[in-house]
């Protein structure tokens, strides 16, 4: 089976410009969360997608927002790019939200974004 | 605040030896603990999974302690080798993916 894919898996962008990152969920698994990853802060969740459906957002500004498609392949996007934007992004999949021993969450290799 | 807090930050030990590392959490509701490794520019992956009413949980050389009276776990590694260097994350979870709450990470590097 394969893992959870995510592309791209570098990126370079200049302040002010916006980027869409993807992933490719397990087959068969219909949530997928996005975290941000940095030095500093450690992972911090973006926002948590069921069935095409947006569940819960986490505590980031406007400019990032995501999507799920019908085939639970999730983008997300963030516009107007600041130099803090600079992380590793990684998104994760699992059956449903609800998460247990039963019910694992698998990440995916992430994309680093640079801004510059 | 729901929080955990690792330590050490970073550790350095030798190819060979065992080495324990530690969480602490205020985290409630408690749903269950996770252990991650996570190598360098990969995502993490998960090592272990406790919930309340386990205290003990192997995983090949980790093995992951849980006290849930004092919101405590550790993570031991056994017979450490050069491929355990990662960072290890400890996560309370309290049954959504929206609602994991991460420690910062404990680097360790193993060295010959």
């Amino acid at each position: 089976k394969a893992g959870v894919t995510q592309t791209p898996r570098y990126l370079i962008k200049t302040r002010g410009q916006q980027v869409t990152l993807s992933c490719s969920p397990i087959s068969g698994h219909r949530s997928v969360s996005w975290y941000q990853q940095t030095p500093g802060q450690g992972l911090q969740f973006l926002f948590e997608y069921f069935s095409e459906t947006q569940r819960n957002k986490g505590n980031f500004p406007g400019r990032f927002s995501g999507r799920q498609f019908s085939n639970s392949r999730s983008e997300m996007n963030v516009s107007t790019l600041e130099l803090g934007d600079s992380a590793l992004y990684l998104c994760a999949s699992s059956l449903s939200p609800r998460l247990s021993s039963y019910n694992e969450q698998f990440f995916g290799p992430g994309t680093r974004l640079t801004v510059l | 605040k729901n929080q955990v807090e690792q330590s050490p930050q970073s550790l350095i030990i030798l190819e060979g030896k065992n080495c324990t590392l530690q969480c602490n959490y205020t985290v409630s509701p408690f749903s269950n603990l996770r252990w991650y490794k996570q190598d360098t520019g990969r995502g993490p992956v998960s090592l272990t999974i406790m919930t309340f009413s386990e205290n003990t949980k192997s995983n090949g050389r980790y093995t992951a302690t849980l006290d849930a009276d004092t919101k405590q776990s550790s993570l031991h590694i056994t017979a450490s080798q050069l491929s355990d260097s990662a960072s290890y994350i400890c996560v309370v979870d309290t049954g959504t993916a929206s609602k994991l709450t991460f420690g910062t990470g404990t680097r360790l590097q193993v060295t010959l």
